[in-house]
């Protein structure tokens, strides 16, 4: 069965430092994985996808994610922090029947 | 930008008691989904339904759940009979015919007491 692991719960950084939110899938084959982007009460918004194209993959806000086969990871990046980046980030996998297999999330914080 | 809405935003109800929530897909999608997040737990498929039917359902998804497209706009999802345990936010999302990307309504946040 598909199953999607985020390593990190909490992520805090700088604000202008690097973000790294990690996300290890189990697949059987190459699933589409995407990020989910979760602001407080507000719905889940998506921030990039992989769909087997392109393995570095870019998405919205500056964000982008790297495809890794050989690791199984689809980790989450961004150069440079900025204080609205503090949410809780999704990384997810698309089943074969469509339907999302989600992580347990990791919430970023973001220090002035 | 078209977006999934849903309503209402919470919703606190007694347990035993019937609740209905409603979502507004994006217009021209084809599949839709009920999601749900209990407090501190992952995100859980729930259902998903296509023509007017259901494609697939999880093992949560019992006979006290009920999905329903009641005129070509709506699609709601209705808790028979509440229980403490479905207390949770409920996320509908919806995708077009190819069903490459799933996009999320804000959610409904229910409480049951």
């Amino acid at each position: 069965a598909q199953s999607v692991t985020q390593l990190d719960s909490h992520v805090s950084v700088s604000e202008g430092t690097p973000v790294l939110l990690r996300c290890n899938y189990s697949s059987s084959y190459s699933p589409s994985l995407f990020w989910y982007v979760q602001h407080p009460n507000k719905g889940l918004q998506l921030l990039l996808k992989y769909t087997s194209a392109a393995t570095l993959v870019k998405g919205i806000n500056g964000f982008e994610a790297e495809f890794k086969k050989s690791e199984t990871s689809f980790h989450l990046t961004k150069p440079s922090a900025h204080m609205s980046d503090a949410a809780e980030y999704f990384c997810v996998a698309m089943d074969s029947s469509y339907k999302l297999i989600f992580g347990s999330g990791t919430r970023l914080l973001v220090r002035p | 930008e078209p977006e999934v809405t849903q309503t209402p935003s919470h919703q606190v109800t007694q347990m035993g008691q019937e609740v209905i929530l409603r979502c507004v897909p994006i217009s021209n999608h084809l599949y839709f989904y009920w999601y749900r997040q209990i407090l501190g737990q992952k995100v859980e498929f729930l259902v998903s339904f296509y023509n007017n039917e259901i494609s697939e359902k999880s093992e949560i998804f019992d006979d006290q759940f009920s999905v329903e497209r009641p005129d070509g706009s709506n699609f709601t999802l209705k808790i028979r009979s509440t229980k403490l345990e479905d207390s949770a936010m409920y996320f509908c999302a919806s995708n077009g015919p190819f069903q490459e990307t799933q996009y999320f309504g804000p959610g409904t946040r229910l409480l049951v007491l």
